[in-house]
C-alpha cells in the first residue's frame, strides 16, 4: 500500500532548540519525497524536495531508503517556523501522474 | 503568487444542493488536482487532470464531479451525493512531470 505516515500531530519546542519532524513512507517503486508547509492564513507551499538536496529556511531532509524515512530537521527552531508541515510523496518515472500522497500533517509550535 | 485562484473563499451548501468550486490558473500548467483537507487526515486526492478534456478519479471521488474544458480551468462540483462535504478544498497545478505542485488558497465548504 502507498502511504505516508507522520506520527506526531503536534510538536512543541522552545526557540533555539533542534527540531525533527518525522515522516515514514510505504511505496512500491521509486518515490519522490516532498515537504510542504502551511503558515497561518497562507497557502500550502513547497518547502523542499529530496531530489534538489537543498536547504530552505535552515531545514534539511534526507531520504533514507533503508528505513523508508524522510525526516525534516532544523538545528535551531525560530518562532516563525510555527506552522503545519506535510510530508508527501509522488511516483517517479514513466506513467507518473504527479499526484501526491500526503501524510496527516504535523503542527510545529515554537515557543519563545 | 497569484497563479492559482480559487473562489469563493467560503461556501455554504443546503441539503440536496450541488455547489461548484472554481479553480483557475494562469501558469500554463498542464496538470491540475483537487484535494480535500480534513483535520487530522492530511490532504486526500479527489480528482486530477493531466490534460484538457481528460480527468481521472482520485482516492475519494464519490460524490464529486469535475470538468476540464479549458487548460486554465478545473471546476469541482460537490453533489448532493456527497454526504459529508464539510471540509477545506485545495486546488493545485503542476507544469510537467517531476515538477512540484503549486496550490491555491482554498475554499472552505460548510453545510447550512
Amino acid at each position: 500500500a502507498q502511504r505516508v505516515t507522520q506520527p506526531e500531530k503536534l510538536l512543541s519546542v522552545f526557540k533555539g532548540a533542534p527540531v525533527e519532524l518525522k515522516c515514514n513512507y510505504s511505496y512500491s517503486g521509486s518515490p519522490e519525497l516532498f515537504w510542504y508547509v502551511q503558515y497561518s492564513r497562507q497557502r500550502l507551499q513547497l518547502l523542499l524536495r529530496h531530489i534538489s538536496r537543498e536547504s530552505i529556511k535552515g531545514f534539511t531532509a534526507d531520504l533514507n531508503k533503508g528505513e523508508t524515512s524522510f525526516h525534516l530537521k532544523k538545528p535551531f527552531a525560530q518562532e516563525e517556523d510555527s506552522a503545519m508541515y506535510y510530508c508527501a510523496l509522488s511516483g517517479r518515472g514513466s506513467g507518473n501522474t504527479g499526484k501526491l500522497i500526503f501524510g496527516q500533517g504535523t503542527t510545529l509550535q515554537v515557543k519563545p | 503568487d497569484g497563479g492559482i485562484t480559487q473562489s469563493p473563499k467560503y461556501l455554504f451548501r443546503k441539503e440536496g444542493q450541488n455547489v461548484t468550486l472554481s479553480c483557475e490558473q494562469n501558469l500554463n500548467h498542464d496538470a491540475m488536482y483537487w484535494y480535500r483537507q480534513d483535520p487530522g487526515q492530511g490532504l486526500r486526492l479527489i480528482y486530477y487532470s493531466q490534460i484538457v478534456n481528460d480527468f481521472q478519479k482520485g482516492d475519494i471521488a464519490e460524490g464529486y464531479s469535475v470538468s476540464r474544458e479549458k487548460k486554465e480551468s478545473f471546476p469541482l462540483t460537490v453533489t448532493s451525493a456527497q454526504k459529508n462535504p464539510t471540509a477545506f478544498y485545495l486546488c493545485a497545478s503542476r507544469e510537467q512531470i517531476n515538477q512540484p505542485q503549486h496550490f491555491g488558497d482554498g475554499t472552505r465548504l460548510s453545510i447550512l
